[in-house]
Parts: C-alpha cells; sequence; structure tokens
C-alpha cells in the first residue's frame, strides 16, 4: 500500500539552527501538507500546498518556516532558526485531491531542539 | 474562533463493553475525519464522513455525522484490548483539518 514517507525520523539540533524535514508524498496525490504535534497535545495544522505555492497556512507558520517541493517527489518543511518551543513530531500529509478525500499522514519526524 | 471539542478525553472500559465518543464543532462543516494514534505512532485514516446522515462502520467502530447538531459520533461495541488507542476527530475546514484534542482509550480485559 502506498505510503507517506518522512525523514529523518529523530532529529536533535542546538536552539537557532536550521532544520530541513523531508517527505515524499505518495505519487498521484496533489495536495501535501504539514502537522505539527506538540507531546501530549492534539495535532495542529501548518501549511498546505497545491500547484507549488502554499494555499493555505496556520499562524504558526511565520516567517521561519517554509516549504518546498525540489522536484517531483519530495516536499520539505524548513525551520530556519529552531526555538525550544519548536521541539515536536512534525507530520507530512498528502491527499489525491483537496477536499473530501483521505488524508494519509506519514509516520512523523519528531525535532527535539536542545 | 473555530472549536472541535472531544469528549471523554480520556476513557477506560471493559472488555465487551459499548461506549461512544463525541466530537462537537463550532462552524458549518460536511466533513469530518476520524483517525487512530497508536502511541508515538502516525495518524491511521477510520473514517471520512462527507455529508448529514453519513454512517460508516468497519469492524467494532462505527461513525456518524450530524451536521445540523454539529456532531460526530464514534461509536465502540464489544470493545477489545486491541482498540486501546487515541482517537481524533477532524473537521475539513478549508485547505485542512482541525482536530480535536483526542480521546485516550484503553481498554481493560
Amino acid at each position: 500500500e502506498p505510503e507517506v514517507t518522512q525523514t529523518p525520523s529523530h532529529q536533535v539540533t542546538q536552539m537557532g539552527q536550521e532544520v530541513i524535514l523531508r517527505c515524499v508524498p505518495i505519487s498521484n496525490h496533489l495536495y501535501f501538507y504539514w502537522y505539527r504535534q506538540i507531546l501530549g497535545q492534539k495535532v495542529e495544522f501548518l501549511v498546505s500546498f497545491y500547484n507549488n505555492e502554499i494555499s493555505e497556512k496556520s499562524e504558526i507558520f511565520d516567517d521561519q518556516f517554509s516549504v518546498e517541493r525540489p522536484d517531483g517527489s519530495n516536499f520539505t518543511l524548513k525551520i530556519r532558526s529552531t526555538k525550544l518551543e519548536d521541539s515536536a513530531m512534525y507530520f507530512c500529509a498528502s491527499s489525491r485531491v483537496g477536499t473530501g478525500n483521505t488524508i494519509y499522514f506519514g509516520e512523523g519526524s519528531w525535532l527535539t531542539v536542545v | 474562533e473555530l472549536k472541535v471539542e472531544q469528549n471523554p478525553l480520556f476513557l477506560s472500559m471493559q472488555e465487551g463493553k459499548n461506549y461512544t465518543i463525541y466530537c462537537n464543532y463550532s462552524t458549518t462543516s460536511d466533513r469530518l475525519y476520524w483517525y487512530r494514534q497508536d502511541p508515538g505512532k502516525s495518524l491511521e485514516s477510520l473514517f471520512v464522513l462527507l455529508s448529514n446522515g453519513a454512517v460508516k462502520q468497519e469492524g467494532r467502530l462505527m461513525a456518524s455525522l450530524d451536521t445540523k447538531a454539529r456532531l460526530s459520533t464514534l461509536h465502540i461495541t464489544a470493545a477489545v484490548h486491541d482498540l486501546s488507542a487515541t482517537y481524533f476527530c477532524a473537521l475539513e475546514y478549508g485547505n485542512k483539518l482541525v482536530f480535536g484534542a483526542g480521546t485516550i482509550l484503553r481498554v481493560k480485559s
């Protein structure tokens, strides 16, 4: 069964460092998303991406965050200067069409900022 | 502010019993999703409910949607230990899902 894959599964970084989280969405999907989940809390939307541009973003997704689809398969989330409060599980997700379809989530990248 | 509220937040139940998790939301939407999450794992899609009155069943789980009441339910029938997990409802709003806080379900034998 096709799945969304994410790397790394776990990353520890120093505060202020840049981090890139990588995702390979399901191959025929057109909509891509990043969500995050701080330990013990609910899942929060960060950004949605379609047709090579951001279609919606949350208040969390400030200037420190960016997304890119550098080639036909990868979808990345960059955090320019990490803060302690960025420590969370980051989930990539994809769907074939934007609404009313199952959104498939990857296994997550656990980011620890120290 | 859009709110998606689940209750209960924690549910401990005996094997073989039935129970319902409730998901209330504060705005008009026709689409509601249920996900399961095991500890340290990703979100597994359970149901996508696309219209008022939608009912879907898979095994011991049944989900329904009442858009007029802005309420979705996830009913568990004859619970088994393998159903222990955290269950999230998520409302589709624009190009995103807005998640509830999750219900931690523990099924005791």
